[in-house]
């Protein structure tokens, strides 16, 4: 257990709709990462907030977005879903920056249908 | 664009041996290289490693960078069933988000 807490664990949508994912932070951290999985290859990186500014974009388009809030918690928001969207959502929280310092969450499973 | 391969996709091996497996990367911008262990969901980190080229190493797992061919392999001897996952290698670049770039995994069984 590494204290990044996700939800809801599992998701299901149907195409054009909108979803909302969330993920609590290891406490005292104050940089949340997201990324998708889709089945069977490795996390892509879809974008971190350091202190509730974007800090970084992988190359996915503006339909996703995020907020991070107050207490650092974070959500990851998806607008007009897409079958290829189903995937496992793992957010990761850290206290700086750095890479290696993430924890991760168990991440949210969603498909879209 | 940043790319990291790993290989073999998977490896059914049984308790007691030794397997090696391997990443290789095309990155702009190289900061570190990590290693992590995905058993369900969460990714549990292993290993980073650096251009130094330091081997690291945590009981049966050890890990070392080629930063001439820009790869870098995990060994983990003495296999055992616990052993079982999917094994992510990620490189870390020197970014806004110092962003990492994951391969696709390997997975490895080990069978009693």
């Amino acid at each position: 257990e590494t204290g990044v807490t996700q939800s809801p664990t599992h998701l299901i949508k149907t195409r054009g709709q909108q979803v909302t994912l969330r993920c609590s932070s290891q406490s005292g951290h104050n940089t949340v990462s997201w990324y998708q999985q889709a089945l069977g290859q490795g996390p892509q990186f879809i974008f971190q907030y350091y202190r509730e500014e974007e800090n970084g974009r992988g190359n996915f388009p503006p339909r996703f977005s995020g907020l991070q809030f107050p207490n650092y918690s974070s959500e990851l928001n998806v607008n007009a879903l897409e079958l290829d969207d189903s995937a496992l959502y793992l957010c990761a929280s850290s206290l700086g920056d750095r890479a290696y310092e993430q924890f991760f969450g168990p991440g949210t499973r969603l498909t879209v249908l | 664009e940043d790319k990291v391969v790993q290989s073999p996709l998977s490896l059914v091996v049984h308790e007691g041996d030794t397997v090696t497996l391997n990443c290789s990367y095309e990155v702009t911008n190289f900061r570190s290289l990590l290693w992590y262990k995905q058993e369900k969901k969460a990714p549990t980190f292993l290993f980073m490693l650096t251009s130094s080229g330091i081997e690291k190493k945590s009981g049966r797992l050890s890990s070392i960078l080629d930063k001439k061919e820009l790869s870098s392999i995990l060994n983990i001897t003495a296999t055992q069933t616990g052993d079982s996952a999917i094994y992510l290698c990620a490189v870390e670049a020197i970014s806004a988000g110092n962003m990492l770039t994951f391969g696709g995994g390997t997975r490895l069984m080990v069978k009693p």
